[in-house]
């Protein structure tokens, strides 16, 4: 499988710390992307980073990608607890927009 | 601007029975999807299309059919429903110069 793996699979953070996660891959992609799902909905696109792009910045979230370890990392700063969820990496190796998901990554922000 | 809906949002089927499931997007995407959502299985690609009239299998096909008549429908059909086809299923839709998937809310079925 080329799914993306996340990493840790969950996290629990008071509300104002930074939240970490990192994903990582088996083969070369064309690019990466980051979704939230809230609990019982459906997943929301965050970002998308190209791969021959090194970092990328949204609000509050900052993506980082080593091409080089074939890994991916999403950054929350300031975290809230609207920030509760799962996060899951997803691969786009042909640029074909197939896209390949990981397991998911739970996060629960403690107010 | 409705985005990506999916009906029913729930659903109870027998062994062997058939349904479709639906959905529909407003946003004149190009690319739509059905993927599939277990526990600790992350998501799965059971079809896609890339245009009307174009669709191809995905990861875990079987037991599935799809069809793509206009850009907006993209619809799911159970051929014969299965106990191992129990799981939550969405259909999400890009444009094909790759911007990001918008996620329908999802159909939980339940097969006994």
């Amino acid at each position: 499988s080329q799914q993306g793996e996340e990493d840790p699979q969950a996290l629990s953070i008071q509300e104002g710390e930074n939240a970490t996660m990192n994903c990582s891959y088996k083969t070369s992609i064309n690019n990466l992307q980051w979704y939230r799902q809230n609990s019982g909905r459906g997943l929301v696109h965050l970002i998308l980073i190209r791969s021959n792009e090194r970092e990328k910045h949204s609000g509050r979230l900052r993506v980082t990608l080593d091409t080089s370890k074939k890994s991916s990392s999403l950054l929350i700063t300031a975290s809230r607890a609207a920030d509760t969820a799962s996060y899951f990496c997803a691969t786009d190796h042909y640029g074909n927009n197939r896209l390949a998901f990981g397991k998911g990554n739970q996060v629960v922000v403690i107010p | 601007n409705a985005g990506v809906t999916q009906t029913p949002k729930f659903q109870v089927l027998k062994t062997g029975q058939s349904m479709t499931l639906q959905c529909a997007q407003d946003m004149n995407h190009e690319y739509m999807s059905w993927y599939r959502q277990d526990p600790g299985m992350g998501l799965r690609l059971i079809h896609y299309s890339v245009g009307a009239g174009i669709t191809d299998q995905g990861e875990v096909p079987n037991g599935y059919n799809v069809s793509r008549s206009t850009t907006e429908d993209f619809p799911l059909r159970l051929l014969s429903a299965a106990p191992s086809q129990t799981s939550v299923y969405f259909c999400a839709s890009s444009y094909l110069d790759f911007r990001g998937y918008t996620f329908g809310s999802g159909t939980r079925l339940t097969v006994v």
